[in-house]
């Protein structure tokens, strides 16, 4: 089946750092790659959706020169955290797209700001 | 907007079958998931159903559709102790062959008592 792979798992950083969170299809080409937030306890929160080659588009609430996103290629999407607080604590999660393989969910990334 | 709700928790004895409830909102929705997520952990994919269907079975697990009252169940005979995690339900429409974004509800905490 298909597999997400997202990296790192975990993650912590200094406040006023940068924190990038990668997000590859394995065995498969991505058409689109979505990125989640996630609160504890709570539901998953859309930040933003990328399509290979084009601008992400973010969500309303979600501030796109602190969440940058990269969508080079159909196997990798890349999510960076820009001068991270630790209101920007939270369990990141991606998924990626295609016709026909459906929804495929990366296992996250718990991002700790200190 | 497109709303997807569920009840918060839900606790059953081991052995016992469980129903999860989900409501949603989005008459156009195309595809409707069953999403299990473990403690720090991604999503993973349990089940899903197209919305010309009333009911998709899958060993333990059995989903049904209301699609007139937008109600959607996931029903999981013999419940055991593994089966304790988040259950997030989520639709979907399909648009020209392109993604979706999906729409989760609040997810249900499944408690399986010995």
């Amino acid at each position: 089946g298909a597999v997400v792979s997202q990296h790192p798992s975990r993650v912590i950083c200094k406040s006023g750092t940068s924190v990038k969170i990668e997000c590859r299809s394995l065995d498969f080409q991505a058409t689109t790659m979505f990125w989640y937030r996630q609160f504890p306890k709570k539901s998953l929160m859309l930040m933003a959706t990328s399509n290979e080659g084009s601008k992400a588009t973010y969500e309303q609430g979600v501030e796109k020169d602190k969440f940058l996103i990269n969508h080079a290629s159909l196997t990798l999407s890349t999510l960076t955290v820009t001068s991270a607080h630790p209101e920007d604590s939270s369990f990141y999660i991606c998924s990626a797209w295609r016709l026909f393989y459906g929804y495929t969910f990366g296992s996250g990334t718990r991002l700790t700001v200190v | 907007g497109e709303d997807v709700e569920q009840s918060l928790f839900l606790s059953v004895r081991e052995g016992d079958s469980s129903v999860i409830n989900c409501t949603y909102t989005d008459s156009s929705s195309t595809y409707l998931y069953w999403y299990k997520q473990e403690p720090g952990a991604g999503l993973q994919l349990l089940t899903y159903i197209f919305s010309n269907m009333d009911m998709k079975q899958d060993q333990r697990l059995t989903v049904l559709l209301n699609k007139k009252d937008k109600h959607l169940s996931l029903r999981i005979a013999d419940t055991q102790t593994g089966d304790s995690a988040i259950y997030f339900c989520a639709e979907s429409a399909l648009s020209s062959g392109s993604a979706r974004q999906l729409t989760f509800g609040s997810g249900t905490q499944l408690t399986v008592l010995p």
